[in-house]
């Protein structure tokens, strides 16, 4: 199956301070990805669209000037939790579109856990 | 109403019993179905993808979707421990305004006690 990257897997950071989540495809190109969130025991959130060269699409409610996203190539985007809170700790997800052997999925990463002190 | 609806469990069962998942959709516009299994504090793997009414199979698992009722399920044969895990159904519509976009189940947690 496709591979999908984060790093880092874990981050701990001081309340007001911006981190930095990679998700990258490893062995398959995706002009698309997606940015999730996951509170306990609850299922995926979507909160934007990153396209490979062009503005990431946000959901609904998801601030965009607070989770910047920037999908530079085709195996790479990066989300940005700036000027982090504590309410900003949470289970962040990405995934990548494929259209490999004629299906049209996405495959996620392992995840990144935030949590702001 | 959400447009997916899965029981969130938990689902306990004996080793080596078939595990039956479900769920339930409102939207007829859905046209690709996908389980993916969840273990805690990890990604989701994709376990079946599906785009049509019908059964598909791969080694111990088959995905049955039915169009007409809007309902799909996951079966797990022969279900050993290590199938402990969150499984979500999600779907997508492929339309250009929400093309590649994914709509989840809530999850189902699943036990298989030894």
């Amino acid at each position: 199956g496709a591979v999908v990257s984060q790093h880092p897997s874990r981050v701990i950071c001081k309340s007001g301070t911006s981190v930095k989540i990679e998700c990258r495809s490893l062995d398959f190109q995706a002009t698309t990805m997606f940015w999730y969130r996951q509170f306990p025991k609850q299922s995926l959130m979507l909160m934007a669209t990153s396209n490979e060269g062009s503005k990431a699409t946000y959901e609904q409610g998801v601030e965009k000037d607070k989770f910047l996203i920037n999908h530079a190539s085709l195996t790479l985007s990066t989300l940005t939790v700036t000027s982090a809170h504590p309410e900003d700790s949470s289970f962040y997800i990405c995934s990548a579109r494929s259209e490999r052997g004629g299906t049209d999925t996405q495959y996620f990463g392992p995840g990144t856990r935030l949590t702001v002190l | 109403q959400k447009e997916v609806e899965q029981d969130p469990g938990p689902l306990s069962v004996p080793e080596g019993a078939i595990v039956s998942l479900n769920c339930t959709y409102s939207n007829s516009a859905f046209q690709y179905f996908m389980w993916y299994r969840q273990y805690s504090r990890k990604g989701p793997e994709l376990l079946m993808y599906t785009y049509s009414s019908g059964n598909k199979e791969d080694g111990r698992f088959t995905a049955q979707v039915d169009k007409s009722s809007k309902y799909i399920s996951l079966f797990i044969r022969d279900s050993q421990p290590s199938d402990s895990a969150t499984y979500l159904c999600a779907m997508s519509l492929m339309t250009t305004d929400s093309w590649g976009k994914l709509q989840f189940g809530a999850g189902t947690q699943v036990v298989v006690t030894p």
